[in-house]
Parts: C-alpha cells; structure tokens; sequence
C-alpha cells in the first residue's frame, strides 16, 4: 500500500506554454500534499504544502502565481507551471501525507520537466 | 531554522558495512527518515525512526539515533552494489504544518 503516482513522469514543452503535473495518492486519503523541485545532483526544496480544499502554503522565494496548486480531491493534486520558461526545467517531485497514524509521507516517482 | 546536514560522499566495497551519518538542529523533531533515490527515480521510504527511539533494525538496516546530540546514523550491513545511490536523512518535527526538512543526500559508492 501507500502508492503515490504522479504523471507525466517527464515532459518537454516550449517556453511560455504551461505545464499541468498530478499527483495521486492510490491507496490512501492525503489532506496535504507537497510539492519539492530537485535540480541535479542538489537535494529536495519544499515548493509548497497542498492542502485539500484550501489555498496552498508557498515556501519563501516560490512565486505562487507561476507555480499553480490545486488540491481538488483527497487524493489528488496538481501543479501547474505557467509559462514555463528554460530555468524552470527540473525535477519535480509530489509527497502525500497519510491522514492516519504516523502521518508518515510518501513520495511520487517525479516528473522531469525539459522546457525548449 | 531547521537544518540537516550530512556528508555528501562514501565509497565502500561490497561486502563491507556502510555508515551514513546525519546531524540535525531542531530539538523539535519527532519522526527521522532515511530515503534512497537512485538515478532519475524518485523517494524511496527507507525506514525512519520515532525521537523516543534509540536504535531500530530492521533487516541490513539499523538506524542510531543519539538525540542528545542531534546525531542520526543509518549502517546497511554486508553493502550491495544495488546499494549505490543517493540516502537522504529527513526530519520532521509536531510545528510547521509537518513540513520535513531534507539533508543534501550522501552519494554511496559500492565497488565490485
């Protein structure tokens, strides 16, 4: 159990077209969600916290109308990269966080995001 | 704010045990995570440990946990070179909306 899938797991697009990542949780209800960029080789930065039914909660420096969050359903999010420029090519990874328990977070395969 | 910090490399021979050490700043912390990403893949849920806890075990993994001085280790016994790729130590504390806070990752190298 505790199956996170994100799709696509890797995407190529123009620049100034935007970009729809989701993130599912198969197995499990996840109220919050987190969106983290990985550039190579670097370790994960923490974009934002999704929250179902609320406004996301955007890290410092992360410009919230570029980087679009919807948290419509308890097992689904998605981040929306507006007119994606080249520096916004990366890693993007989703978690969920397991509304029971331990809380415990459990994370998507990641997208990789080229943008030409 | 919250830090964590660990080595950035370790290269060791099959066979040979491999310690991966972390040190973190937030007394806070209340769940600590060891993660394995290989190459263009995502987070892999390794095992993770409770603050309360001193030690846990669970197969070729044990994870140390001295909180006095805000120490986290993860040895892998008899090191596989499946076993390469890149450990990332986590913590994450009761504030903050449980946000977890990641080290840079220790590269491992397993040589034949």
């Amino acid at each position: 159990g505790a199956v996170v899938s994100q799709h696509p797991s890797w995407v190529i697009c123009k620049s100034g077209t935007s970009v729809k990542i989701e993130c599912r949780s198969l197995d499990f209800q996840a109220t919050t969600m987190f969106w983290y960029r990985q550039f190579p080789k670097q370790s994960l930065m923490l974009m934002a916290t999704s929250n179902e039914g609320s406004k996301a909660t955007y890290e410092q420096g992360v410009e919230k109308d570029k980087f679009l969050i919807n948290h419509a359903s308890l097992t689904l999010s998605t981040l929306t990269v507006t007119s994606a420029h080249p520096e916004d090519s990366s890693f993007y990874i989703c978690s969920a966080l397991r509304d029971r328990g331990t809380y415990e977070q459990y994370f998507g395969p990641g997208t990789r995001l080229t943008v030409t | 704010g919250e830090d964590v910090e660990q080595s950035l490399f370790l290269s060791v021979r099959e066979g040979d045990s491999s310690v991966i050490n972390c040190t973190y700043t937030d007394s806070s912390s209340t769940y600590l995570y060891w993660y394995k990403q290989e190459p263009g893949a995502g987070l892999q849920l390794l095992t993770y440990i409770f603050s309360n806890m001193d030690m846990k075990q669970d197969q070729r993994l044990t994870v140390l946990l001295n909180k006095k001085d805000k120490h986290l280790s993860l040895r892998i016994a008899d090191t596989q070179t499946g076993d390469s790729a890149i450990y990332f130590c986590a913590e994450r504390g009761n504030t903050g909306g449980f946000k977890t806070i990641f080290g840079a990752g220790t590269r491992l190298f397993v040589k034949a």
